[in-house]
């Protein structure tokens, strides 16, 4: 059974803080990670991909992938009030048909 | 470029009763995903369309559930007879090219449709 887990939080920082979102998988085949945000009410948002061991950085976002240890993570500097949201973490199931599961999500609130 | 279209965006029905729900991908997007996501829990795969042939439907509970794709571009999830359980939000996702790594692998979800179901 695939799984992915994430800290279901409710994770606070305060406004401009770097929130740092964490994610473990199972499958030692999955080749690719993806972080989704999600706004209550509203669809999975693509913010970052990521396929090799190490960072990825974009704008404010960094994603942290280390396939040893099979943990991949999110950092948001400069937290903005609008990044609170749900981000699901999720992993692909490798050569075949590279479906993706899922985690349940950690819940950010970024106080100002 | 559009995103995915899903309609309608909201149904209640009563159990027993049959519903369906309609997804328009992205333009060129040879793959397809129906999700099911309950409260509090990421997206769980129904099931996954490669053009108009089915990929993978181990999750889907046939005896009452049914998706097609036909003309290998947009698709309908139907539920037959529905039960409270299956309140929920479906969801829509397309690929470039479901099968392949990395980007080609990227979905993209549409709005969902929110079924409650009394």
């Amino acid at each position: 059974q695939k799984e992915v887990e994430q800290n279901s939080g409710p994770l606070s920082v305060p406004e401009g803080a770097i929130a740092s979102l964490n994610c473990t998988y199972s499958d030692r085949v999955s080749q690719s990670f993806f972080w989704y945000r999600q706004y209550s009410g509203k669809s999975p948002e693509l913010i970052m991909s990521i396929y090799s061991n190490g960072d990825k950085e974009d704008g404010r976002f960094t994603a942290q992938l280390n396939k040893a240890s099979q943990y991949v993570s999110l950092l948001i500097r400069d937290s903005q009030p609008s990044d609170s949201a749900t981000y699901l973490c999720a992993s692909d199931s490798g050569a075949g048909s590279y479906q993706l599961t899922f985690g349940k999500g950690t819940k950010l609130s970024v106080i100002p | 470029e559009a995103g995915v279209a899903q309609s309608p965006r909201y149904k209640i029905i009563e159990k027993r009763q049959s519903v369906a729900f309609w997804c328009n991908p992205i333009s060129g997007h040879a793959t397809l995903y129906w999700y099911q996501q309950i409260l509090g829990q990421g997206p769980k795969l129904l099931i996954q369309f490669q053009n108009n042939g089915v990929v993978d439907d181990s999750q889907l509970p046939k005896d009452r559930f049914s998706a097609e794709r036909l003309k290998g571009v947009d698709s309908t999830l139907k539920i037959q007879p529905a039960k409270l359980e299956d309140s929920a939000v479906y969801l829509c996702a397309s690929s470039p090219r479901g099968g392949a790594s990395g980007a080609y692998n990227e979905q993209f979800f549409g709005p969902g449709t929110r079924l409650t179901v009394l």
